[in-house]
C-alpha cells in the first residue's frame, strides 16, 4: 500500500461527458502528480501541483484540468470526453525529504469512454 | 519527443538466470534515474534509483548501471525469480520540478 488513494477505480462513460478523478496523497506529501497510461504506452506526465499551486505542466489537453485543494487532495477533471481518452490515470505524490525523486503511485483510475 | 526510451517491449528469462533491462535517454539534464515495477491492476512501485553522478547502485538482487557517455542505463536482476514477472519502467527525473519522465516499459516474464 503506497498510501496514495485514488477514486473511482473504474469508470465507464460516454463520449462528450465529463468526469472527475480524485486523489488523496500520502500523509504529509505536498506534491501531487497526474499521469496517463494509454494502451501500450508509458506513463505520460500530465500535471504537477505543489501545496495548492501548479508546478509543472506536461502533455495535458485543454479539455483536462486539475486542482489541488487546501487539504492537499487533488482532482483531475476530464471534459468533452473522446474515445481516445480511455486510459489508466495515475496519481502520485512525493515529499520534500527524498532526494532521489521517488514518487508514490496510487492504484489508478481506469476510464473507459464508449 | 520521447526523451526516455525502452526499446524492448518484452523479455523472457529462465528462473535463476540474469535479467537485463535497458533504457536510453536523450536529455543530459536529468539528475536521477529510477526503475519502477508494475503488476497488473496495481500502480507502479519504486524499485531502485541512481544519481547521475554515479555509475552503479546495488540493492540486493537489483543493480542499476549508468553509462552517461552513451546516455544508457540498465537494470540487472540476479537471480531472476518468477515473482519478478512484471512490467518495468525506466524513469528520469527533471530536477527542478521533481517530475519523472517515463519510458514505455518492458514486460519481463521469468519462466520457472
Amino acid at each position: 500500500d503506497s498510501g496514495v488513494t485514488q477514486t473511482p477505480k473504474h469508470l465507464i462513460t460516454a463520449t462528450g461527458q465529463r468526469v472527475t478523478l480524485r486523489c488523496s496523497p500520502r500523509s504529509g506529501d505536498l506534491s501531487v502528480y497526474w499521469y496517463q497510461q494509454s494502451l501500450d504506452q508509458g506513463l505520460q506526465f500530465l500535471i504537477q501541483y505543489y501545496n495548492g499551486e501548479e508546478r509543472a505542466k506536461g502533455n495535458i489537453l485543454e479539455r483536462f484540468s486539475a486542482q489541488q485543494f487546501p487539504d492537499l487532495h487533488s482532482e483531475l477533471n476530464l471534459s468533452s470526453l473522446e474515445l481516445g481518452d480511455s486510459a489508466l490515470y495515475f496519481c502520485a505524490s512525493s515529499g520534500s525529504g527524498r532526494p532521489t525523486g521517488e514518487l508514490f503511485f496510487g492504484e489508478g483510475s481506469r476510464l473507459t469512454v464508449l | 519527443d520521447q526523451q526516455v526510451k525502452q526499446n524492448s517491449p518484452s523479455l523472457s528469462v529462465q528462473e535463476g538466470r540474469i535479467s537485463i533491462l535497458n533504457c536510453d535517454y536523450t536529455n543530459s539534464m536529468f539528475d536521477y534515474f529510477l526503475w519502477y515495477k508494475k503488476y497488473p491492476a496495481e500502480g507502479p512501485t519504486f524499485l531502485i534509483s541512481i544519481s547521475s553522478i554515479k555509475d552503479k547502485n546495488e540493492d540486493g538482487r537489483f543493480t542499476v548501471f549508468l553509462n552517461k557517455s552513451a546516455k544508457h542505463l540498465s537494470l540487472h536482476i540476479v537471480p531472476s525469480q518468477p515473482g519478478d514477472s512484471a512490467v518495468y519502467f525506466c524513469a528520469a527525473r527533471v530536477g527542478a520540478t521533481n517530475k519523472l519522465i517515463f519510458g514505455t516499459g518492458t514486460l519481463l516474464a521469468v519462466q520457472p
